[in-house]
């Protein structure tokens, strides 16, 4: 089915350690973003990209690098996991058109010890 | 910066009955999108119904439909013969088309959809 792809689903980590979400679409969406969702505190846009090549920082980038070397994929990467980064991330692509609204991944839980 | 405000953390109604989902953003521009999302129990962010400011109409979708009062900057998501698959987490959404598109969430309102 066409849509956008996040692994993993879950993860643990311990505080220092790097890893990396891959988020993969198939749609052909220029843009793409990743957000954080925290308990009560709704979705924060963490970085985006309108095209490959082409990434900029959101509301809350700190601690996170992304890159965007074709349409398809934007990986997000977490430099030096803190506990406070624990928390559920979401990638979103859409066209670069008329905003019909995001199609979202199924998410990655990720914990932070 | 755009802000989006749903005063209502939690809500119930009862399977049949219909429901109101409140939602209020702030913005200088004329143009831009509004949008309610759902997110149930598995986590999977579900786009319900998509709003241009520009038209006046309300938007529709099945049992789901809004009410814009774009002068008082409002935007409620009405759910009519509310269903127990309704229960869920709602969000309310804001976007320019321009600036990237990028989205300003609220904080959402959970839903519970009682038998």
């Amino acid at each position: 089915n066409a849509g956008v792809t996040q692994t993993p689903k879950f993860q643990v980590l311990k505080t220092g350690q790097s890893m990396t979400l891959q988020c993969a679409q198939d749609m052909n969406h220029e843009y793409m973003s990743w957000y954080r969702q925290d308990p009560g505190m709704g979705l924060r846009l963490i970085h985006y990209s309108v095209g490959a090549g082409i990434t900029d920082q959101g509301e809350v980038p700190n601690g996170y690098n992304v890159s965007r070397s074709t349409t398809e994929d934007f990986p997000l990467r977490l430099l030096s996991a803190a506990p406070s980064q624990t928390s559920v991330y979401f990638c979103a692509s859409r066209e670069s058109g008329r905003n019909y609204g995001y199609t979202f991944g199924s998410g990655t839980r990720l914990t932070v010890v | 910066a755009q802000t989006v405000t749903q005063s209502q953390p939690e809500m119930s109604v009862q399977e049949a009955e219909t429901v109101t989902l409140s939602c209020t953003y702030d913005t200088s521009e004329n143009n831009y999108y509004l949008f309610w999302y759902k997110q149930p129990p598995s986590r999977q962010m579900i786009l319900v119904i998509r709003q241009e400011a520009y038209k006046q109409q309300n938007a529709t979708e099945n049992r789901f439909s809004v009410n814009f009062q774009k002068a008082a900057k409002s935007f409620s998501l009405k759910i009519s013969d509310s269903q127990l698959g309704d229960t869920a987490m709602y969000f309310c959404a804001f976007s320019y088309n321009t600036n990237a598109g990028k989205s300003t969430f609220g904080d959402g309102t959970t839903l519970t959809v009682k038998p």
